[in-house]
């Protein structure tokens, strides 16, 4: 099946500082999703974005199908972006058979 | 419109014991999965279910069962509890209508078997 990878594996930064966060994946997708897990462990849609670019508030993500790589960008960081972000593409039957996950990339925004 | 829910939020085994996880959508999704989450780790699938009355295993089903009888219902199932069965589950549900299997969780179960 496909293989997901992210990293960083962990990133501290100070509040008002941008980042990038990036999930490679071993073959073509036709699902990749990037989820936020907050402290409190709800996990939360960010993006569906299987290609090309999408923006939402601070957040945005790109994904370069042919390249097999996704990027989300967080910029202006506040404290409440904290938590765990998943990248996770399709299961090994690239159909209804649920999503692979990364092993996520543990983001600490210090006030 | 309550999305995904879950029943119980905590719980508590001993060794041996079993107990059901219930898990309920109100999107009218056809696909429904469960998945367990385990320290420092992505989720991992369980099982999944394509439709009422249709299940199948995902990577990780060893110890579990699982039931569809409602579209809006998925449970899982623990027959015989272990300690390697403490973890943090997740149900999801997604259409195959566009976008294709967008997946939405609920708040997960966290179970400690004793």
């Amino acid at each position: 099946g496909i293989q997901v990878e992210q990293s960083p594996p962990d990133l501290i930064l100070q509040e008002g500082a941008n980042s990038t966060l990036r999930c490679n994946f071993s073959d073509s997708v036709n699902n990749l999703q990037w989820f936020h897990q907050n402290p409190w462990g709800q996990l939360i849609n960010l993006f569906y974005i299987p290609s090309g670019t999408k923006q939402n508030g601070r957040l945005s993500a790109t994904t370069v199908a042919t390249e097999r790589y996704s990027l989300l960008y967080i910029s202006s960081s506040q404290t409440t972006d904290s938590g765990v972000y998943f990248c996770a593409g399709p299961g090994s039957g690239g159909g209804a058979d649920g999503l692979t996950f990364g092993k996520g990339t543990h983001l600490i925004i210090q006030p | 419109n309550a999305g995904v829910t879950q029943t119980p939020k905590f719980r508590v085994l001993k060794t041996g014991q079993s107990m059901t996880l219930l898990c309920a959508q109100d999107m009218n999704h056809e696909y429904m999965y469960w998945y367990r989450q385990d320290p420092g780790m992505g989720l991992r699938l369980i099982h999944y279910s394509v439709g009422e009355g249709t299940t199948a295993k995902g990577e990780v089903p060893d110890g579990y069962n699982v039931s569809r009888l409602k579209k809006q219902n998925f449970l899982l199932g623990l027959e015989s509890a272990a300690p390697s069965q403490t973890s943090v589950y997740f149900c999801a549900s997604s259409s195959p209508a566009v976008p294709y299997n967008e997946q939405f969780f609920g708040p997960g179960t966290r179970l400690t078997v004793l």
